[in-house]
């Protein structure tokens, strides 16, 4: 079975300052990753996905995240926070074309 | 269509009532999966297609959900007796999957139900 973990269900930066949301995997198979993004009343948009081949990713809205095999995270990351990367974020994870098996989501708070 | 598209965006029901949540996803995509958030929480599979094949419900909380996509394009889910706990946002997505495919879903904006 496979199952994530997202460290923090609440993370606050200021604007400018580096974003760093946290995410462990359990997967008995080589795991495809996901981070998706969730605005207020809307669906979940992809933000970067780690198949196979390079383990740093990078993603739409300056956003990236580097798979690590043996610590069993896949972490975002983000150097210059903006207003609108307020939002909640999901790590998701699956085994290819399978349904995709979420963390319980980080709520990013950008302060001014 | 540009994206996956679902209907209604919203949706009361009182209790006891049968509801019906329809999902148009991508043109030409093949795979078609529905997921239930609840509040505050992660989405949580319910139930995949492959064209009209129905390949796997075991996410479906009870027998009072059902789903299907008979012709291989348009899915209805749909809940018979709602209960207060139905109460959620339920999402679709669409993926290609046309072997070699990176397998990336495309999610709808969802239907947010309420029960009452």
């Amino acid at each position: 079975a496979q199952s994530v973990t997202q460290l923090g269900s609440h993370v606050s930066v200021s604007e400018g300052a580096l974003v760093l949301l946290r995410c462990n995997y359990s997967s008995s198979v080589p795991p495809y990753l996901f981070w998706y993004v969730q605005y207020p009343n809307q669906g979940l948009q992809l933000l970067l996905k780690y198949t196979t081949g390079a383990t740093l990713v990078k993603g739409i809205n300056g956003f990236e995240a580097e798979f690590k095999k043996s610590e069993t995270s896949f972490h975002l990351t983000k150097p210059s926070a903006h207003m609108s990367d307020a939002a909640e974020y999901f790590c998701a994870v699956s085994q290819g074309n399978t349904p995709l098996v979420f963390g319980k989501g980080t709520r990013l708070s950008v302060i001014a | 269509g540009a994206g996956v598209s679902q209907s209604p965006r919203y949706k009361v029901a009182k209790r006891g009532q049968d509801v019906a949540l329809r999902c148009d996803p991508i043109s030409g995509h093949v795979s078609l999966f529905w997921y239930q958030q609840a509040l505050g929480q992660g989405p949580e599979f319910l139930t995949y297609f492959q064209n009209e094949a129905q390949l796997d419900k075991s996410g479906l909380p009870s027998d009072r959900f059902f789903a299907e996509r008979p012709e291989g394009s348009v899915s209805t889910l749909k809940i018979q007796r709602t209960q207060q706990e139905d109460s959620a946002v339920y999402l679709c997505a669409s993926s290609l999957f046309a072997g070699g495919s990176s397998y990336e879903q495309y999610f709808g904006p969802g239907t947010r139900l309420t029960v009452t």
